[in-house]
C-alpha cells in the first residue's frame, strides 16, 4: 500500500488560515473513521493533534481543526502563530491491521 | 507522567541484529496496545509494528515481516524490537509510542511518543 498524499509544503502568515491536504483512497482514508494529524518539530517527537478525523486530545488548541471529505481529509490551522511552523503527518488506518502516513507537509508562518 | 524512553539504536552492519528498547512510566503499561514507528533521515513516518496488551497479536508492515520482531514484559512495563538482517534502507529513528485506544488494534492514534533511538545500518 502506497503513503497518503500531503502536498510538501504549506504556508501562511501569522494569524491567517492554512489548510493542508490529506489524499488516500476508499480503502483508508475513505474507508474508515480513523484519521489522525501529527505536528513534529525538527528533531523532537510526533505530537497528536487531531484524531479520529475531528477530535482534539486536550491541550490542542482550538484554532487546529480536521474534517473530512471522501477520500480525502484536511488539517485546518487557524490564526496562524509562528509555534504552529512545523512539519504536519496525516495517518489513517488502513483495514487488515495496517497504519499509512502520509509524507508529511512542511508548514511555514511568513 | 507519562513517559516513554527508547534505547538500544546504535550502527550496525547489513546483515546485522540489534535490539530496541522502550520502557515506559506514569500509567499502567499492561492496559495499552504499543507499537514502534520509523522515520528515515529527512523522510516521513512509517508505521512498523505493534503488539496487543497481553502480547497475543501483533502485527507488521510487510517490509519488516520475517525480519523484526515485536515484544513485550508487562512486569518491566518494556517493548521490545527485535531487528534481525538488517538493511540500509532500515536506517531510521525508531520511536515507540502508545495507542490511545483499543479500536482497530491501537492503530486509531498515537498519543504519547518516545525521543527516539537512531538506527543506521551501514559498512
Amino acid at each position: 500500500q502506497s503513503a497518503l498524499t500531503q502536498p510538501p509544503s504549506a504556508s501562511g502568515s501569522p494569524g491567517q488560515s492554512v489548510t493542508i491536504s490529506c489524499t488516500g483512497t476508499s480503502s483508508d482514508v475513505g474507508g474508515y473513521n480513523y484519521v489522525s494529524w501529527y505536528q513534529q518539530h525538527p528533531g523532537k517527537a510526533p505530537k497528536l493533534m487531531i484524531y479520529e478525523v475531528t477530535k482534539r486530545p486536550s491541550g490542542v488548541p482550538d484554532r487546529f481543526s480536521g474534517s473530512k471529505s471522501g477520500n480525502t481529509a484536511s488539517l485546518t490551522v487557524s490564526g496562524l502563530q509562528a509555534e504552529d511552523e512545523a512539519d504536519y503527518y496525516c495517518s489513517s488506518y488502513a483495514g487488515s491491521n495496517n497504519l499509512l502516513f502520509g509524507g508529511g507537509t512542511k508548514l511555514t508562518v511568513l | 507522567e507519562v513517559q516513554l524512553v527508547e534505547s538500544g539504536g546504535a550502527l550496525v552492519q547489513p546483515g546485522g541484529s540489534l535490539r530496541l528498547s522502550c520502557v515506559a512510566s506514569g500509567f499502567t503499561f499492561s492496559s495499552y496496545w504499543m507499537t514502534w514507528v520509523r522515520q528515515a533521515p529527512g523522510k516521513g513516518l512509517e508505521w512498523v509494528a505493534n503488539i496487543k496488551q497481553d502480547g497475543s497479536q501483533r502485527y507488521y508492515v510487510d517490509s519488516v515481516k520475517g525480519r523484526f520482531t515485536i515484544s513485550r514484559d508487562n512486569a518491566q512495563n518494556s517493548l521490545y524490537l527485535q531487528m534481525n538482517s538488517l538493511r540500509v534502507e532500515d536506517t531510521a529513528v525508531f520511536y515507540c509510542a502508545r495507542g490511545r485506544g483499543s479500536a482497530v488494534a491501537g492503530l486509531s492514534n498515537f498519543d504519547y511518543w518516545g525521543q527516539g533511538t537512531l538506527v543506521t545500518v551501514s559498512s
